[in-house]
This record gives C-alpha cells, structure tokens and sequence, in this order.
C-alpha cells in the first residue's frame, strides 16, 4: 500500500525556518518525481515545488523561489521541504504527492499534510 | 505561470448529471487532472490525461478537453460526491504546475 507521511510542521514566527519530510513506503521512491502542494486555511491548493526521479531537475512557484528548498534522499525514501523566511502567507497544510510520472503534473496519491502556522 | 479558472460553486440533484469545467491557456497543450476534496481529508486524484480513471474511482467520473477548456463529468451524482473538485495541469513553460481555484459542488 502507497503511503505518504509528513511531519516537521508547527508553529514558527515570521522570519523562522522549518524544514518538513515525508516519509514514503509501499512503491519503490526513486522511480517516482514528487512534488510539495499546500492549502491555506479555507483556500484552494497550491502548487508549491517539483523535484524529478534524480533530484536533478527543481522547480518552485513563484511564491516561494528563493526562500524554500525542496531535496530527496533515495536511500531513505524520503523528501524534504526546507522553508526558510517565512511568512504570515505561508501558513498553510503542506500535502506531499507522488506524481505519476512524465512530468505531467499529475499526482496520484497524496500524504495526509502537516500544518504550518507563522504567526507571532 | 499561467491560470486555471473554475466556477466556485456549482449544485446538482441527486441522480442528475453535473459538469464542472475549468478554464486556461495551458490547457491547449496539457491535458488536466482532476481532484476531489471533502472536508479534513486530502485531495483524491479521480480523472487524469485524455482518458484515464484511477483504479477504484467509480466510473460516473469522467473528463474531456476541447481548446482552452477541460470537464469533469459525474453522471448520475451520489450524495457522496459532495465536495471541492480541483483541475490541475503543468502551466504553458511545462516549468510549473497551476491548480484552479477549485469547485464546490452540492448535491442536492
């Protein structure tokens, strides 16, 4: 069974850094890009970063360049989101996903999210 | 990046046949995926690419793509279709991906 398993969230003040995981079993991790989606409370998803099969190819919405990093470890099934500077706006639930594959966008299971909150 | 465009709320009677449709310029060269979402959970991949229905995803749902515009049709909605339906696809640069700005849909 795919599973999706994030944690690092929490409370953090503005300007703070955070750095969330997911923790993936049940597929073989390294054949699959992932990508990073969140949701504000009581707004629509996100898109927030993609990472390919090798971690060679990245790429971040535009809200977030140059203050997140989004990384993998193969070796430990697991992915990464390292959110540095934040701000009141990135408070959100953070979902990862597992893409289906070809770039396309298109993710086929999704972990249960972890909550982010920036707030003073 | 580019934008997907959905209507915010759209209703259904039980039983009947409702179109959810979402709307962008990078739907020309992508097709969509589409999501569902109740309250408290994670998003549910129910329609995908040209044609394609995850394995365990009732066969109500359904998808078509013409020009700017794709649609997710559920034929003959359940009660428990009732929720938020998101579209997604990778933008017009295939460097992003956009998600719509979501659906709720009620069944009445």
């Amino acid at each position: 069974e795919v599973q999706l398993l994030e944690s690092g969230g929490g409370l953090v003040q503005p300007g703070g850094s955070l750095r969330l995981s997911c923790a993936a079993s049940g597929f073989t991790f390294s054949s699959y890009e992932m990508n990073w989606v969140r949701q504000a409370p009581g707004k629509g998803l996100e898109w927030v970063s993609y990472i390919s099969t090798s971690g060679n190819t990245i790429y971040y919405a535009d809200s977030v360049k140059g203050r997140f990093t989004i990384s993998r470890d193969n070796a430990k099934n697991s992915l990464y989101l390292q959110m540095n500077s934040l701000r009141a706006e990135d408070t959100a639930v953070y979902y990862c996903a597992r893409e289906l594959g070809g770039t396309s966008g298109y993710c086929d299971y999704w972990g249960q999210g972890t909550l982010v909150t920036v707030s003073s | 990046s580019s934008e997907l465009t959905q209507d915010p709320a759209v209703s259904v009677a039980l039983g009947q046949t409702v179109r959810i449709t979402c709307q962008g310029d990078s739907l020309r060269n992508y097709y969509a995926s589409w999501y569902q979402q109740k309250p408290g959970q994670a998003p549910v991949l129910v329609f995908y690419g040209k044609n394609d229905r995850p394995s365990g995803i009732p066969d109500r749902f359904s998808g078509s793509s013409s020009r700017n515009t794709a649609s997710l049709t559920i034929t003959g909605a359940q009660a428990e279709d009732e929720a938020d339906y998101y579209c997604n696809s990778r933008d017009s640069s295939g460097n992003y991906v956009v998600f719509g700005g979501g659906t709720k849909l009620t069944v009445l």
